[in-house]
């Protein structure tokens, strides 16, 4: 069964540093993409950028580009997003999930992540 | 501002059908045959209902169907259902340095 299991919510201050992880199993973890996507409170789905794992070949949502940084480690089949100095607007839940052959087929549970002084 | 446009919201009474419409560009949606829908119930991930424009994975209800004309793509239930009462999201592969894009996302409310 394929499952994608996100690390749990966090509750940060403005300026902190955090990293929120996907681990995936039941499948060829280096053989598919991954998509992070953000969800703000009561608003809808964003494309923030995508990772191939076999290769780390990563691309970036320009609105995202340097505001977060996505990686993978494909010996622990886990997949990760960081922020090197948050702030209160990066309060949202965030998804991973598997890029299929051409749509978001597996999605992992969300982490919320909460930013606020 | 989301680069698809989708209503804020539709309703239907139980057993009628709705038609949740997605607009693109020639950049994504009139390019791509790469449409895909997702429903989302409160408080949980977006499931995966419609990929490739039309064709539904494994386990949903042929219920959902789902085209596309030109720049629009279209999801149709039919025979609604209680628990078909959820947001739905259209999202397509775009030419664009975005490489993909969702719509804004439609609430449908079974009456």
């Amino acid at each position: 069964e394929v499952q994608l299991v996100q690390s749990g919510a966090e509750v940060k201050k403005p300026g902190e540093s955090l990293k929120i992880s996907c681990k995936g199993s039941g499948y060829s973890f280096t053989s598919y993409w991954i998509v992070w996507v953000r969800q703000m409170p009561g608003k809808g789905l964003e494309w923030m950028g995508i990772i191939y794992p076999g290769d780390s070949d990563t691309r970036y949502s320009p609105s995202f580009q340097g505001q977060v940084t996505i990686s993978a480690d494909k010996s622990i089949s886990t997949a990760y997003l960081q922020w090197s100095s948050l702030k209160a607007s990066d309060t949202a839940m965030y998804y991973c999930a598997r890029h299929g052959s051409s749509a978001l087929d597996y999605w992992g549970q969300g982490t919320l992540v909460t930013v606020s002084s | 501002q989301s680069a698809l446009t989708q209503p804020a919201s539709v309703s239907g009474s139980p057993g009628q059908s709705i038609t949740i419409s997605c607009t693109g560009t020639s950049s994504d949606v009139g390019d791509y045959n790469y449409v895909s829908w997702y429903q989302q119930h409160p408080g949980k991930a977006p499931k995966l209902m419609i990929y490739d424009v039309s064709n539904r994975p494994s386990g949903v209800s042929n219920r959902f169907s789902a085209s596309k004309s030109g720049n629009t793509a279209s999801l149709t239930i039919s025979g609604l259902q209680a628990d078909d009462e959820a947001d739905y999201y259209c999202s397509s592969y775009t030419s664009s340095n975005t490489h993909w894009v969702f719509g804004g996302g439609t609430t449908l409310t079974v009456l």
